[in-house]
């Protein structure tokens, strides 16, 4: 059974700090995805990431994958307070089409 | 615009009852996906389908039944044997595997928030 776990599951920061998220899976997969959720509010996508060593970067977010090592990052540079929000990250269960779901990391960046 | 359209947004059930939560997009996706989020947690899996007339169990299916008689639609139903249905429902699509543009991301609809009275 696939596991996906994220670490930490809540993170309060300060504006202008850095910070990394992790998630780690158990099976083999090359596919991940990072969506952010707004509190009461669907999920958007972020991040689609389709190979290992893939890198991608939005704003002040970018998003690593390195599937020898089953582990995807996220990290916040320079946190500033709009990206207050809780993170996904989601695998795809190789020849499945199953999108498995981490817990989520609640972050809270304080101004 | 496209997009997935989820009705209603808010729904409250007496125990016993059946509800029925609509999930209906026109991106022209393959695949559509039902999801459960309850408080603090993440989402878990309930069916998804990835083609008409096909569907296949998640992981927290038991209570719940779907059908995929549309393309565009994909309803989801909360029985009475569902011992705790009380919590937000994310229906999301995405294009089929093996299709040339696959990614596997998935577009989500707002979501419907259900309670048991």
């Amino acid at each position: 059974e696939l596991k996906v776990e994220q670490n930490p599951l809540f993170l309060s920061m300060q504006e202008g700090k850095n910070y990394t998220i992790y998630c780690n899976y158990s099976t083999t997969s090359d596919r991940l995805y990072w969506y952010r959720q707004d509190p009461g509010k669907s999920l958007e996508s972020l991040f689609v990431l389709l190979s290992n060593g893939a890198v991608k970067q939005e704003g002040r977010l970018m998003a690593s994958l390195d599937t020898k090592a089953r582990l995807s990052t996220l990290h916040i540079t320079a946190a500033v307070h709009d990206l207050s929000a809780t993170y996904f990250c989601a695998v795809d269960i190789w020849r499945d089409d199953k999108i498995i779901f981490g817990k989520g990391t609640r972050l809270h960046i304080l101004p | 615009d496209g997009g997935i359209t989820q009705s209603p947004k808010y729904l409250f059930r007496k125990e016993g009852q059946n509800v029925t939560l609509s999930c209906e997009q026109n991106l022209n996706h393959d695949a559509m996906y039902w999801y459960r989020q309850d408080p603090g947690q993440g989402l878990r899996l309930i069916y998804y389908s990835q083609i008409v007339n096909d569907f296949q169990k998640g992981d927290i299916a038991e209570g719940y039944s779907v059908s995929r008689e549309k393309k565009e639609s994909f309803p989801l139903t909360v029985t009475s044997a569902q011992k705790n249905p009380t919590a937000f429902y994310l229906c999301a699509s995405s294009i089929a595997s093996g299709r040339a543009l696959w990614t596997g991301e998935l577009f989500f609809g707002e979501g419907s928030r259900l309670t048991v009275l």
